[in-house]
């Protein structure tokens, strides 16, 4: 029984590539959340996707990034063009009900920590 | 979600009692109480929720105040391994609450 899978778990890119994270959520999970934890900064909410559909988006920076999470396979998380600045742990989540129970549990993957040299 | 107050950080001693409090007093009817916590490099862990009444899992137990404008998290014989920042969460039911939204968490360290 898997947990969340996120991978590549460490990923460097220079400034101007691309970088892209992976997320298998949990088996029975069609909620997914991706969140960023800068250095020595707290988590922050990015995006809320279920299976092929973008539910809020409003912690994603409005450039270069972008989400998705198709019905097959997994969630992926883009970013182009990568800046020093983007250098973080992008964690992702998965939860097996949506939004409307406030006993809704999420499990975290171990993160993808990103470095932009 | 609503706001909590943590301390910014506590300490322990392995195999004592450890209790951690958290601050919620703009809590609405409908906002359950959660803690996750994040050890050192990995992702957050859920440890424990409660809406009203106290709740004991295999982690932790929860105390929550009558009137639900405090909590307490209670890790009953603290471990190295518990070393971690603890969160504490108010969640909504219905609205944007899956924006779980974190502070910035209470830091614990044990000493051995």
């Amino acid at each position: 029984n898997a947990g969340v899978m996120q991978n590549p778990r460490h990923l460097v890119r220079r400034r101007g590539q691309e970088a892209r994270l992976r997320c298998s959520p949990m088996k029975g999970h069609s909620h997914v959340y991706w969140y960023r934890q800068l250095p020595e900064e707290g988590l922050k909410f990015m995006v809320y996707l279920q299976k092929e559909n973008i539910i809020d988006e409003s912690g994603m920076p409005k450039e270069r990034f972008s989400a998705e999470f198709p019905k097959e396979g997994p969630s992926i998380l883009r970013i182009q063009q990568v800046v020093r600045g983007d250098s973080a742990a992008y964690f992702c989540a998965s939860s097996p009900q949506g939004a409307s129970s406030g006993a809704n549990v999420l499990t975290f993957g171990a993160g993808s920590r990103l470095t932009v040299l | 979600d609503a706001k909590t107050t943590q301390p910014n950080s506590m300490e322990s001693n392995e195999e004592e009692p450890v209790h951690l409090p958290c601050n919620h007093s703009t809590i609405s009817g409908t906002d359950y109480i959660h803690w996750y916590r994040q050890l050192p490099s990995q992702g957050p862990e859920y440890v424990i929720h409660g809406l009203t009444s106290n709740v004991n899992n295999r982690m932790a137990s929860l105390a929550i105040a009558e009137d639900r404008k405090s909590s307490t998290l209670i890790l009953h014989r603290a471990t190295l391994r518990d070393a971690a920042v603890y969160y504490c969460i108010l969640r909504a039911s219905g609205g944007s609450n899956y924006k779980l939204t974190f502070g910035k968490g209470t830091l614990l360290t044990v000493n051995p």
